[in-house]
């Protein structure tokens, strides 16, 4: 059974600070990666794909790589903003009971202090 | 552009009384439809999919149920609610041309249920 597994839960930065959020899941036979960005009360956004065959995706100041080997995603984000401030979700497509389906992490909370 | 609407957004619910949550997409046909719910310190569960009119899988034994009356409608309904359905649900789609697509996240209804 996947399990998705997102460390640290929490992570506090000063702004322009880089920084790097892991993600790790226990099954390698994965379709792709994707990673969420999820505000206070709201519903998720998509960030960015990652699918099996590829080991790198970014958009803009963020970049996500993929090791389906040892089974690890990053999310990298440059020169932060409190505007990301925010929880990061990853979650691993996945063929499990029959069918394909999302397995999600508990995700890491972001703050980023101006 | 293809958008996603769910209502209400909150709700509180005595126990034993009954449920129903819906969820509309636009812009779209044919879309795989998905609700999943995030309850406090957990990661997002998915409870329903659905790939087409009146074809429902479910992933958790509950007192929920789900029914897609139409192409772009999802209803997430019980008959009588227990303290522990609350949370926060969201509903999703993906496409079905492409296995394992990005899925696109409603903004979400906030259950308490008292």
């Amino acid at each position: 059974k996947q399990e998705v597994t997102q460390i640290p839960a929490a992570l506090s930065v000063p702004e322009g600070e880089n920084l790097v959020l892991n993600c790790s899941f226990t099954d390698s036979a994965i379709y792709n990666l994707q990673w969420f960005r999820q505000d206070p009360g709201k519903g998720l956004t998509s960030l960015l794909l990652i699918q099996s065959s590829q080991r790198e995706q970014t958009s803009g100041r963020l970049n996500a790589s993929l090791d389906k080997s040892s089974g690890r995603s990053t999310l990298y984000i440059a020169a932060s903003q409190p505007g990301d401030s925010a929880t990061y979700l990853c979650a691993a497509w996945t063929f499990q009971g029959g069918s394909e389906k999302l397995v999600f992490g508990k995700g890491t909370k972001l703050t980023v202090n101006p | 552009s293809q958008t996603i609407h769910q209502w209400p957004a909150t709700l509180v619910q005595p126990v034993g009384s009954p449920l129903s949550l819906e969820c509309t997409v636009e812009g779209t046909s044919n879309p795989n439809l998905y609700w999943y719910r995030q309850a406090a310190g957990r990661g997002l569960q998915l409870l329903f999919y659905s790939v087409g009119i009146g074809q429902i899988s479910s992933e958790v034994p509950q007192n929920l149920s789900a029914s897609r009356p139409q192409d772009r409608q999802f209803i997430l309904s019980s008959k009588k609610l227990l303290l522990s359905d609350s949370g926060f649900y969201l509903c999703a789609w993906s496409g079905t041309e492409i296995v394992s697509d990005t899925q696109y996240f409603g903004p979400g209804t906030r259950l308490t249920v008292l």
